[in-house]
């Protein structure tokens, strides 16, 4: 399958910085990426769908101003977590797809595990 | 709408044994399902999935799952655990364009010596 990579995979930071997380496709072109937070023993939520070009569609309760989220070309999409403050330290982890169609399939990143101190 | 339920937070198995970790599933369309694997601090691996083709499914590891659509379930097997399967798993459903995936919560796998 093809190859979606997060950068970092993990960061330390403290209560009032901003962190920029990366998430690239490295062997396709990715017209949609989404944007996903993991709580510690919980499942995956989906916080945000960037479409190459356009503004994100945040899932409700998503605060916008505070997850930014930028997907400026086909390959690379950013979060960045504004002002973090403890309760954001989580697990983010991205995925990316390529042109929508049947068979466009969607990958996943490692994952970037953040905490705010 | 969309919504995944994995029955048992928690399996444990000794290695060798029967694997069968439970995923029913909810949706208002033919879903796209799909079985990922988490390790300790890092991403999603992608076990196996169903497309609408055949409705067993064959994945990585020697792991499978049969779609069932009379009873709305996709349960993931495998016939003998090896300590190495130990880790997180996760069902999931998609819509035909993979838009938005749906997770149940998890089941952590531990497979005893």
């Amino acid at each position: 399958g093809a190859v979606v990579s997060q950068h970092p995979s993990w960061v330390i930071c403290k209560s009032g910085t901003s962190v920029k997380i990366e998430c690239r496709s490295l062997d396709f072109q990715a017209t949609t990426m989404f944007w996903y937070r993991q709580f510690p023993k919980q499942s995956l939520m989906l916080m945000a769908t960037s479409n190459e070009g356009s503004k994100a569609t945040y899932e409700q309760g998503v605060e916008k101003d505070k997850f930014l989220i930028n997907h400026a070309s086909l390959t690379l999409s950013t979060l960045t977590v504004t002002s973090a403050h403890p309760e954001d330290s989580s697990f983010y982890i991205c995925s990316a797809r390529g042109r929508a169609g049947v068979g466009t399939e969607a990958f996943f990143g490692q994952g970037t595990r953040l905490t705010v101190v | 709408a969309q919504s995944v339920t994995q029955l048992g937070s928690h399996v444990s198995v000794s290695e060798g044994a029967l694997v069968l970790l439970r995923c029913n599933y909810s949706s208002s369309v033919p879903p796209y399902l799909f079985w990922y694997v988490q390790y300790p601090n890092q991403g999603l691996q992608l076990l196996l999935k169903y497309t609408s083709a055949a409705t067993l499914v064959k994945g990585i590891n020697g792991f499978e799952a049969e779609f069932k659509k009379s009873e709305t379930s996709f349960h993931l097997t495998k016939p003998s655990a090896h300590m190495s399967d130990a880790a997180e798993y996760f069902c999931a459903v998609s819509l035909y364009n993979f838009n938005k995936f749906y997770f149940g919560s998890g089941t952590k796998l531990n497979v005893k010596p």
